[in-house]
């Protein structure tokens, strides 16, 4: 079965520095999607960056990036210029195929002013 | 456009009750999905709907929990008999079909069970 692990439970940047967040995956697939997804206190999942797996050229969405390393199953994402309203939780998720969506843990972001 | 909306937003019950959650997805989204968000459990998979196709259950946790789309639309997740440990936020989800394509989640509804 595919997992998911974010070994960064919580996190803190300064605001205006950059923060990499932490994210590995185990799986057999080759062809699959990965994702980042920001869940604020409102509770609502918003989509950050999503990877396909297919492609070597890694994702940037604005002052969000990553860093997907097949080989290592390793997909981390940097945040950079870090804001105010970047503070939430974080998740990494993966899918292949038609399964649903498996998240990592999160790593919860705090952003100090 | 309009994104996913689930109601109630919070719901509180006492244990026993059943309790119905609505999710209603984004316009022309074939695909359906329900999540579960535990403190301590992170997000689980429930159950999801693509088409007229029979949904994919395999993660409903016990016979207790169902769930219907009506007309390839809106989605009722029902909780029979709610036990404390149903407590969590029910997440909704939609894509424009099942494979390989991204989520869009509602603001979930927080059920907690007295």
């Amino acid at each position: 079965a595919q997992t998911v692990t974010q070994s960064q439970p919580e996190m803190s940047v300064q605001e205006a520095e950059t923060v990499t967040l932490s994210c590995t995956y185990d799986t057999s697939e080759s062809d699959y999607y990965l994702f980042w997804y920001k869940q604020p206190p409102s509770r609502q999942m918003i989509l950050v960056i999503r990877q396909e797996a297919y492609k070597q050229q890694n994702a940037t969405e604005n002052r969000f990036s990553v860093n997907f390393q097949k080989a290592a199953k390793s997909f981390s994402l940097k945040i950079s210029d870090s804001q105010l309203g970047d503070a939430a939780m974080y998740f990494c998720a993966y899918r292949s195929g038609n399964t649903p969506l498996v998240f990592g843990k999160g790593t919860r972001l705090s952003v100090i002013a | 456009g309009a994104g996913v909306s689930q109601s109630p937003s919070n719901k509180v019950t006492e244990k026993g009750k059943d309790v119905e959650l609505r999710c209603d997805p984004i316009s022309g989204h074939t695909a359906l999905y329900w999540y579960r968000q535990s403190l301590g459990q992170g997000l689980e998979f429930l159950i999801y709907f693509q088409g007229n196709s029979a949904p994919d259950k395999s993660g409903l946790p016990s016979d207790r929990f169902s769930a219907e789309r009506t007309g390839g639309s809106v989605s009722t997740l029902t909780i029979q008999r709610t036990q404390q440990e149903d407590s969590a936020v029910y997440l909704c989800a939609s894509s424009r079909t099942v494979y390989q394509e991204t989520q869009y989640f509602g603001p979930g509804t927080r059920l907690l069970v007295l």
